[in-house]
């Protein structure tokens, strides 16, 4: 079975600084895939990033990066430049790389709050 | 073009009763997933649909169904509704189901009160 473990219930940045979000998981899969998905208060799931466990370079999306050190099965995400609106739930999630692979495994969230 | 909508946003039932949540995919998208997600917690599967056939089935009692109409829409059915049913229903569709690095678009959910 998967599990995904956020750590920080909330955090707290100024706006234009870095903030890093942990997630770590726990899986017996010899291949995965790992997503981080923003919630705002609209409620709607906004996918980010996705990096797969064979990736050998930490996947990048313009100020979101993923910070992926797989014998610490640890995947977290970097936010450079941190702006109002990156206000919100962050949900780490995990899923099996095998084809047929259907449900995300998604970590409790983690709310990040951007003071001006 | 129109992401994946969601009808009705809110809604508010009593125990015993019964309740049809609707989802339209993305224009293109043939698989819709369904998840539940309870406040302060992340979203649990429930289903996916792929082209009118159940693909996955999440631990959720059988008082949970859904269905997948050849337009690919889809209708999330709770029974016997119960008061830890209360929570934010979200549906999630994709292209390519089941592909290692699948990205889901999800809609604005259903919100579901049940008192």
């Amino acid at each position: 079975a998967q599990k995904i473990t956020q750590t920080q219930p909330g955090m707290f940045v100024q706006e234009k600084e870095a903030v890093t979000l942990d997630c770590t998981y726990d899986t017996s899969d010899p291949s995965y895939g790992l997503f981080w998905y923003k919630q705002p208060s609209s409620g709607e799931m906004i996918f980010l990033i996705y990096q797969g466990s064979y990736d050998q370079q930490n996947a990048t999306e313009g100020r979101y990066s993923l910070n992926f050190q797989k014998a610490r099965k640890s995947a977290n995400l970097v936010i450079s430049a941190s702006q109002l609106g990156d206000s919100a739930m962050y949900f780490c999630a995990m899923r099996p790389q095998i084809q047929g692979a259907q449900k995300l495994v998604f970590g409790q969230g983690t709310r990040l709050t951007i003071n001006p | 073009d129109a992401g994946v909508t969601q009808s009705p946003t809110h809604l508010i039932k009593t125990r015993g009763q019964h309740v049809t949540l609707r989802c339209s995919p993305i224009s293109g998208h043939k698989s819709v997933s369904w998840y539940q997600q309870v406040l302060g917690q992340g979203p649990q599967f429930i289903f996916q649909y792929y082209e009118k056939e159940e693909r996955g089935r999440g631990n959720f009692p059988d008082r949970f169904s859904a269905r997948q109409f050849p337009n690919y829409s889809s209708e999330l059915n709770v029974n016997a509704l119960l008061l830890g049913d209360s929570a934010l229903y979200l549906c999630a569709s994709s292209a390519y189901p089941g592909t290692p690095n699948e990205k889901l678009f999800f809609g604005s959910g259903t919100q579901l009160s049940v008192l």
